[in-house]
């Protein structure tokens, strides 16, 4: 299995709260990657970044922000969660290289804001 | 119109038979194509990919891709229960930011 440890696996939290989600990966990748899974809309990328302090938006990132500081880790904040973020969010890593590598996914964190 | 679409399903099977699962897409760029398998309440697992044309077998599964008509399917053979998933397939955008859209999936139940 892919290295890649999320965290934390479950959160509930209020309305207008920061959350941030960890995404932490032992295989050296280069890609990393931020989806939310909604029912009816499948997965969503929501940013993904290319190296270290290299990220950029997915289709649905307002709302959202990101930071990579080291090789091996991916966060995404959420600055004022709503309820419209209740999601399963899933981050994903996949190799530098040529353009058809797989990603791999880690096991997800359920969140939930009241 | 959505970029990759998969019929939802659920798709029932029974055990034993050949399961196939079907997507189409819009983007004739497209280079790569992946399937997914997806248990409840979990991740999202690889277990195929696809670059050319044509056939590629895994054990069970064979994946098919037809560029010129814009669909790529997996197939299963002799399924099982423990094949029962979502199934999601995916196409790569290539270049040098490389992205996966996906499909919504397709339910698959093989009964017993």
């Amino acid at each position: 299995d892919a290295g890649i440890t999320q965290s934390p696996r479950h959160k509930v939290t209020e309305t207008g709260t920061p959350v941030t989600l960890r995404c932490h990966q032992t295989e050296n990748h280069r890609y990393m990657y931020w989806y939310r899974q909604d029912p009816g809309h499948g997965l969503r990328l929501i940013h993904y970044s290319y190296g270290v302090k290299d990220t950029d938006k997915g289709e649905v990132s307002d709302g959202y922000s990101v930071s990579r500081s080291k090789t091996e880790d991916f966060l995404l904040t959420l600055e004022s969660a709503t309820s419209s973020q209740t999601s399963v969010y899933f981050c994903a890593i996949s190799d530098q290289g040529d353009s058809n590598q797989p990603q791999h996914f880690g096991d997800g964190t359920r969140l939930s804001i009241l | 119109q959505k970029e990759v679409e998969q019929n939802s399903g659920p798709l029932s099977v029974p055990e034993g038979a050949i399961a196939s699962l079907n997507c189409t897409y819009s983007d004739r760029g497209s280079q790569s194509f992946f399937w997914y398998r997806q248990y409840s309440g979990k991740s999202p697992e690889l277990i195929m990919f696809i670059y050319s044309n044509g056939d590629k077998e895994d054990g069970r599964f064979t994946a098919q891709l037809n560029k010129a008509s814009q669909y790529v399917s997996l197939l299963i053979r002799d399924s099982q229960p423990s094949d029962s998933a979502t199934y999601l397939c995916a196409r790569g955008s290539g270049g040098s930011n490389y992205k996966l859209t996906f499909g919504k999936g397709t339910l698959l139940t093989v009964n017993p």
